[in-house]
């Protein structure tokens, strides 16, 4: 079974701090993945990679930065946090014949 | 307008009912469809994928339009633990490999 993990389950951090979202996946994929899900707005892109240390903008990839420096390992980084980064964030893996996505269990995050 | 949209719902079923309920994409290039299921707190998780000849997988079938650029989701003999929100998932292969854009979401509710 394809298993996709990230750090924490819940985070709680502070309007400005630098927050480290970690994601890992144990199938060997090429493809990483972040989105973020608000009710209402369904999933959105964040950024994604397709490659060790590449990566490509989604649709939303505004106060947010990726590293991947490592095949199984693709980090979300906010650099300054801001209330409306509250949301939860997944992280999804996949291989390039595959369309097929897999996700980890989400990490809810709430900036005061 | 979005690319994906779905009936938020919630559409409350009697156990042992079916339900149907459609979602609509705006890109005509779109290659591909999903159904993903999400339990409540949970990450989503690939339902079946839609065919355009459609297909069935037990008590669920999907089905594809696209001429009018729609697909379905039925469920016969609705269970209790079929309640969890369905996402509407659609492919489009570039460049830099396959984009997955969800749709926000249809809340299924099954009471005894």
């Amino acid at each position: 079974d394809v298993k996709v993990t990230q750090s924490s389950r819940y985070l709680v951090k502070r309007t400005g701090e630098k927050v480290f979202l970690e994601c890992v996946q144990d199938m060997d994929h090429e493809n990483m993945f972040w989105y973020r899900q608000d009710p209402g707005l369904g999933l959105r892109l964040i950024y994604f990679s397709y490659d060790v240390k590449m990566k490509e903008k989604g649709d939303i990839p505004e106060g947010y930065s990726v590293s991947r420096e490592k095949k199984e390992r693709f980090s979300l980084i906010l650099e300054s946090a801001s209330t409306n980064q509250t949301s939860m964030y997944l992280c999804a893996s996949s291989s390039p014949s595959l369309e097929t996505q897999y996700f980890g269990p989400g990490t809810r995050l709430l900036v005061l | 307008r979005k690319e994906v949209e779905q009936d938020p719902g919630p559409f409350n079923v009697p156990e042992g009912a079916t339900v149907a309920f459609n979602c609509t994409y705006s890109n005509s290039a779109s290659q591909s469809f999903f159904w993903y299921r999400q339990d409540c707190r949970k990450e989503p998780k690939l339902l079946m994928s839609v065919y355009s000849s459609g297909n069935e997988d037990g008590r669920f079938t999907a089905q594809l339009n696209r001429a009018s650029q729609y697909i379905s989701l039925l469920i016969r003999d609705s269970k209790l633990s079929d309640s969890a929100t369905y996402l509407c998932v659609v492919n489009k292969k570039g460049a830099a490999g396959n984009k997955l854009t969800f749709g926000g979401g249809t809340r299924v509710l099954v009471k005894p």
